[in-house]
């Protein structure tokens, strides 16, 4: 069935760092990909989003490219804040079930120090 | 803004216990969900709806049960809580023929079960 690899965490660096959080997947048929986040205390939040093949998501300095070659959405930011310290979520939604029924990753931990 | 409410945030029960937990959406959204959120493991499908008095099985829903007797709730129903089950619950809701429109989560419940 499809699923979704991200690296484990925490992922910690100083402000102003450059991040990268690696997410590859498997699915058959082409699916859509998400960025989620989830701030302390809250629930998810979408981030960003791609839907096929060399679509780039972007939002608040974030950005993931969708690799159909390398089967990665890898998510980057060239500077992180304080508050951009959250759980991130990569997952993948498929066409055939209306990109409802998302498939999660186990989640990345970031934590930014001033 | 869809807002997706959730009854309690933090929720103690006995093992044995019948738990139910409350969700309420304002956007006249048809699919309704329930997650598990656990620590290295992500979030885990429960059940879902995509219409009054409809739900289906996710990946996990061995121990639960669900009840959708209007549009706008979802409940979910732990039979006789065992400790397992001591966890983090999202609710998120979704509109029929959504395409790409993103999950909308609500600030999740945190069970224990002592």
């Amino acid at each position: 069935g499809d699923s979704v690899t991200q690296m484990e965490g925490p992922v910690t660096l100083s402000e102003e760092a450059f991040l990268t959080i690696n997410c590859t997947y498997t699915a058959t048929g082409y699916p859509s990909l998400f960025w989620y986040v989830q701030y302390p205390g809250e629930g998810l939040q979408l981030l960003l989003k791609a839907t096929k093949a060399d679509d780039k998501g972007s939002n608040k300095g974030f950005e993931a490219t969708y690799r159909k070659e390398t089967t990665s959405f890898h998510l980057e930011k060239g500077s992180v804040q304080v508050s951009d310290s959250a759980v991130y979520f990569c997952a993948l939604g498929s066409r055939d079930t209306g990109f409802q029924k998302l498939v999660f990753g186990t989640g990345t931990r970031l934590l930014v120090s001033p | 803004d869809v807002k997706v409410t959730q009854s309690s945030r933090y929720l103690v029960k006995r093992t044995g216990e019948k738990v139910f937990l409350e969700c309420v959406q304002d956007m006249d959204h048809e699919n309704m969900f329930w997650y598990r959120q656990d620590p290295g493991l992500g979030l885990r499908l429960i059940y879902f709806s995509y219409d009054v008095k409809m739900k289906e099985k996710g990946d996990i829903p061995e121990g639960y049960s669900v009840s959708r007797e209007k549009k706008e709730r979802f409940s979910l129903i732990l039979e006789s809580a065992s400790t397992n089950q001591t966890s983090m619950y999202l609710c998120a809701s979704y509109p029929a023929g959504g395409g790409n429109s993103p999950l909308h989560f609500g600030n999740g419940t945190r069970l224990t079960v002592t």
